[in-house]
């Protein structure tokens, strides 16, 4: 079956330490994004891509990072620039216009 | 001024009523306006696309879209416990970029 895949569902962050969170899907989906979604805030944009090699910066860029090697792969570094990491971490992608985001399961991410 | 603006809640009614979900946004060339439903520490899912000015009904469901008020709801008739959930409001010029709402958190009591 197609979908997106993120993993790990959880993580543990230390102080200072940089993290990588997965995503991968297997929709031939052009498009890739990465949300934030902090408790009655909604999701907030991190980065997206619309094709392999090319990202651009969304609202909340700034201490994260993000590569697109390939098209089925979407992976998200939280460094430790960013100072208040945790939350929940959602993947998304789609194919064209029309038909709305497909999201991952999410990752939650916490500072311990 | 926020750029989607979703009636805050949280709202509640009881099973077998009509739920009503309201959203505005700030964007007048938006195109493409989604739906989505989201469980508590779930990740969202689409139930509803709408594009043009009218009404579209899927099941219990039906999206209603006036783009001159830059207005979008959601009805769901017959809510079942089943339908709480929060419900997110999606915007934009294209599928491929959209704007988020931060939601309704919808409780069907029953």
């Amino acid at each position: 079956d197609g979908g997106i895949t993120q993993s790990p569902k959880y993580l543990f962050r230390k102080e200072g330490q940089n993290v990588t969170l997965s995503c991968e899907q297997n929709l031939n989906h052009d498009a890739m994004y990465w949300y934030r979604q902090d408790p009655g805030q909604g999701l907030r944009l991190i980065y997206y891509s619309q094709i392999v090699n090319d990202f651009q910066k969304g609202d909340i860029a700034e201490g994260y990072s993000v590569s697109r090697e390939k098209k089925e792969s979407f992976p998200l570094t939280v460094t430790s620039a960013q100072k208040n990491p945790t939350a929940f971490y959602l993947c998304a992608s789609t194919r064209t216009a029309n038909y709305g985001y497909t999201f991952g399961s999410g990752t939650r991410l916490t500072v311990v | 001024q926020k750029e989607v603006e979703q009636n805050s809640g949280p709202l509640s009614v009881p099973e077998g009523a009509i739920a009503s979900l309201n959203c505005t946004y700030s964007d007048r060339v938006s195109q493409s306006f989604f739906w989505y439903r989201q469980y508590s520490g779930k990740s969202p899912e689409l139930i509803m696309s709408i594009y043009s000015n009218g009404d579209k009904e899927d099941g219990r469901f039906t999206a209603q879209l006036n783009k001159a008020s830059q207005y979008v709801s959601l009805l769901i008739r017959d809510s079942q416990p089943s339908d709480s959930a929060t419900y997110l409001c999606a915007v934009g010029r294209s599928a491929r970029q959209l704007t988020f709402g931060s939601g309704t958190q919808l409780t069907v009591l029953p």
